[in-house]
């Protein structure tokens, strides 16, 4: 099976804060994708990023793609109680296995 | 734009029964994929429809189907309920193209008794 595995599991931090959050697999994909879902509500899109080594930011958060292309990293910098969420990294590849989802890091900030 | 929207949002069953999801893309998408998101499993995915074919299926039984309609709406049936299908089921909308971004509705959560 293409997993995607991601760590931690759970993550409880304080505000101001900061953390990493990995996403990693044993096979090499083209794109990686990062989500947050919040609670009652469907994952919404983050970052795409594709070429192996790219660096997004998005105000406080910083994605990584690795060099070859087999993980990927999610860096919150001072942690605030409306990060709290499910986030997921995503790939798309094809057949049984056309759209997956990582594992999945719960992110609780607390005030 | 409208959003994804899905009805029924809530929906409590038992065991045996069938049950029928709704969802409506936003509006010019041509693809709808379906997932299933429980605690132990994380988020799944069922099956893919672009213009009303299927176009990609994870591995699921065969008691989960769906069908997609002229108009791009989608539904999903689950025949034979079991306890472990209660779950949230997700769908997302998306142009169809490759890499294309996915855009979620709220999902539907189901409830098997």
């Amino acid at each position: 099976t293409q997993l995607l595995e991601q760590s931690p599991q759970f993550l409880s931090i304080q505000e101001g804060e900061n953390l990493t959050v990995y996403c990693n697999s044993s096979s090499v994909f083209s794109s990686l994708q990062w989500y947050r879902q919040e609670p009652g509500e469907g994952p919404v899109l983050l970052v795409t990023v594709v070429t192996g080594g790219e660096v997004k930011k998005l105000k406080r958060l910083t994605f990584q793609f690795g060099d070859a292309r087999k993980d990927s990293s999610l860096h919150i910098t001072a942690a605030q109680p409306g990060d709290t969420g499910l986030y997921l990294c995503f790939r798309s590849g094809s057949g049984t296995y056309k759209y997956i989802f990582g594992t999945g890091t719960r992110l609780k900030v607390l005030a | 734009k409208a959003g994804v929207t899905q009805t029924p949002r809530y929906l409590i069953k038992t065991r045996g029964q069938q049950v029928t999801l709704s969802c409506s893309p936003i509006s010019g998408h041509r693809s709808v994929s379906w997932y299933q998101q429980t605690p132990g499993q994380g988020l799944q995915f069922l099956f893919e429809y672009f213009s009303e074919t299927q176009r990609n299926k994870g591995n699921f039984p065969g008691r989960f189907s769906g069908r997609q309609f002229s108009n791009s709406r989608s539904e999903m049936n689950v025949s034979t309920l079991e306890l472990g299908d209660s779950a949230l089921y997700l769908c997302a909308s998306s142009s169809g193209s490759y890499q294309e971004t996915q855009y979620f509705g709220p999902g539907t959560r189901l409830l098997v008794l």
